[in-house]
């Protein structure tokens, strides 16, 4: 069974600083997703980036950047200029796609707080 | 606004009574999730349905979980009989056909069973 894991259950971070959330998976498949997804206290899951894993470049999206390494099967986000709408609980997620529901498997979450 | 739309938002209920929610999903999406979060923890997974047809289903749906999705359009979870333990936030999810899609969530059904 895939399992992910996030080790900071908190983080905190100046207002335009860097921050980076840890992410790591167990999986003996090779083809896979991987995503962030950011929930606004009291706002709905919105999907940050995602990442092939047949793909090695890291995926990129403005702010966010992730460091993917398929071998150590890790999955870092990387938040650069930090805003105060950074504020939120940010879920790492594994999509397995070998047949199947392609269903998400979550972490238990980061929950940042972006610091005026 | 065509995003995933979830009702209601907020339920409170009495241990024992049955509460059914409903999940609009974007219109084009064949693909339909519901998940479960609790209190500091991830979603998990509890059912998929692929236009009409229920095709996964989690160990945690126990059978007094049941999900609809008719004519595969909106979906529906009813809860029979609710404990405590039912109390969660409840997440629908869709996605179009296709690998590795990007699910697309509503704002979930916050569910307090006293």
């Amino acid at each position: 069974a895939q399992t992910v894991t996030q080790s900071q259950p908190e983080m905190s971070v100046q207002e335009a600083e860097t921050v980076t959330l840890s992410c790591t998976y167990d999986t003996s498949e090779s083809n896979y997703y991987l995503f962030w997804y950011k929930q606004p206290p009291s706002r709905q899951m919105i999907l940050v980036i995602r990442q092939e894993a047949y793909k090695q470049q890291n995926a990129t999206e403005n702010r966010f950047s992730v460091n993917f390494q398929k071998a150590a099967k890790s999955f870092s986000l990387k938040i650069s200029d930090s805003q105060l709408g950074d504020t939120a609980m940010y879920f790492c997620a594994f999509m397995f796609t070998q047949g199947g529901s392609e269903k998400l498997v979550f972490g238990k979450g980061t929950k940042l707080t972006v610091n005026p | 606004d065509t995003g995933v739309s979830q009702d209601p938002r907020h339920k409170i209920t009495k241990r024992g009574q049955n509460v059914t929610f409903r999940c609009d999903p974007i219109s084009e999406h064949n693909r339909l999730y519901w998940y479960r979060q609790t209190l500091g923890q991830g979603p998990e997974f509890l059912t998929y349905f692929q236009n009409e047809a229920q095709l996964e289903k989690s160990r945690l749906l126990s059978d007094r979980f049941s999900a609809e999705r008719p004519k595969g359009s909106f979906s529906t979870l009813e809860i029979q009989r609710t404990e405590q333990g039912d109390s969660a936030m409840y997440l629908c999810a869709s996605t179009s056909l296709g690998v590795g899609e990007t699910q697309y969530f509503g704002p979930g059904t916050r569910l307090l069973v006293l």
